[in-house]
């Protein structure tokens, strides 16, 4: 594709309920960021995926949040026995390998917990 | 470990004004600095960056941003704004050597017309 996408757009969920973020990433891109923006802040930095393997996964909050990347290609976040605090718009972003590489941006998906 | 701040959330402007942005790092080594634009119900995408050389960058819409070591700023500015222009700007900053930008909240930027 043409740019990075992610799916769904939008997903309400139940608390206690798990969730699965996916994100198609531009093709050729290695590297691949997750990102989590609640309203009104900035982004959190998540997770870095650099091919397959993710050296910098600090960011994730707790052990209910997991993400694994797969043939250098997407990328699926998943956060287990959601809570209402988890509710945010998730955002992806990929880039080539170098330094200072642009980021390119996917849309998002906007988690609501209820 | 690096820190951005955008001191201000929102700037309300009219149209045809000068508008600057402020965003201020700390960082304990050199760094890179970078300005994302996040137009309404899209996703965020690079307006400029400096990495090194000329501390004055430029965007391709009129937008410039000066690095300045000794303030530790890196503000956003535009001599005449336009309806457009509206969105949300992010600051971020990146070590030297490192893969990880650290993003500031984000100005809204809102013109009026």
């Amino acid at each position: 594709g043409a740019g990075v996408s992610q799916s769904p757009s939008n997903k309400v969920t139940e608390k206690g309920k798990d969730v699965e973020l996916r994100c198609d990433p531009i093709s050729g891109h290695t590297a691949l960021y997750w990102y989590r923006q609640r309203l009104g802040q900035g982004l959190e930095f998540l997770i870095y995926f650099q091919g397959n393997s993710a050296p910098d996964k600090s960011g994730l909050p707790s052990d209910r949040f997991s993400a694994e990347r797969t043939g250098e290609s997407v990328s699926t976040l998943t956060i287990q026995r959601t809570q209402q605090e988890d509710s945010a718009v998730y955002l992806c972003a990929s880039s080539g390998s170098g330094l200072a590489n642009e980021q390119f941006f996917g849309p998002g998906t906007r988690l609501t917990v209820l | 470990a690096q820190s951005v701040t955008q001191l201000d959330s929102q700037v309300p402007v009219f149209e045809e004004a000068p508008v600057e942005l402020r965003c201020n790092y700390s960082s304990s080594v050199s760094v890179y600095l970078f300005w994302y634009v996040q137009y309404p119900n899209q996703g965020l995408q690079l307006l400029l960056k400096y990495l090194s050389g000329s501390t004055l960058v430029e965007s391709i819409n009129g937008f410039e941003a000066e690095f300045n070591k000794s303030q530790t700023s890196f503000h956003l500015r535009k001599p005449s704004v336009h309806i457009s222009d509206t969105a949300e700007y992010f600051c971020a900053v990146s070590g030297i050597g490192s893969y990880i930008p650290t993003f500031g909240r984000g100005t809204s930027l809102i013109v009026h017309p």
